[in-house]
């Protein structure tokens, strides 16, 4: 029954691994978000996808690409991964840009 | 450009009294304001939401904001705090017909027994 999940929820990995967070949603939503929250709690937005389109990329660095097989799921790849890249990742549905958005439980990366 | 200022990263209050959480936010257009919560270790959840209708807005666990133009500012507050309001709250601006949705940076909201 849940309406946005993660997994894993949490990842711990080596540098220079790539990764790949899964995110799905049941909710019927157009539009899908990849949030990345820092240590102290800033929250970035990274991706957004609307009906299979990006719609908006924040100069996020080219290692990570979001990957949208369907409407449910979006995907987040990060390749050659790096000490900073250690954070707690978010999913997020909406309908809309401009309507409530649904947060996953969240995904906390530890890059060593 | 939009921007959002939460003016307290952290705000400390005693259970029981009123909570007052600061937002402003730099706008051209009418935007939608949103204010979500995040409890420890958890996705955030939408406290409330002001989309052009009443300007005073009523969210859930007794919280509310009230849009003033005048003043570009989207305040939250709840009368009486309770142990279970200590979280991180962000406020967050929209703009129709744009393709942004902004954060703010956040403030921590600690409740003493």
């Amino acid at each position: 029954d849940t309406a946005v999940s993660q997994t894993p929820k949490y990842l711990v990995t080596q540098m220079g691994n790539d990764k790949s967070i899964k995110c799905e949603q049941n909710l019927g939503h157009d539009t899908m978000y990849w949030y990345k929250q820092d240590s102290k709690k800033f929250l970035k937005i990274m991706f957004s996808y609307n009906n299979k389109e990006l719609i908006i990329n924040e100069t996020v660095p080219n290692r990570f690409s979001p990957k949208s097989p369907d409407k449910a799921h979006l995907n987040l790849h990060i390749n050659s991964l790096e000490l900073g890249d250690s954070a707690v990742y978010f999913c997020a549905t909406s309908n809309s840009l401009q309507e409530t958005q649904y947060f996953g439980p969240g995904t906390r990366l530890l890059v060593l | 450009a939009q921007s959002v200022t939460q003016l307290d990263s952290h705000v400390s209050v005693s259970e029981g009294t009123p909570v007052l959480l600061r937002c402003n936010y730099s706008s051209s257009y009418s935007p939608s304001l949103f204010w979500y919560v995040q409890h420890p270790n958890k996705g955030l959840q939408l406290l409330l939401k002001y989309t052009s209708a009443a300007t005073l807005v009523k969210g859930i666990n007794g919280f509310e904001a009230e849009f003033k133009k005048s003043e570009t500012s989207f305040h939250l507050t709840k009368p009486s705090a309770h142990m279970s309001d200590a979280a991180e709250y962000f406020c967050v601006v929209s703009l129709p017909g744009d393709d942004k949705v902004i954060f703010g940076p956040g403030t921590s909201l600690s409740v003493i027994p």
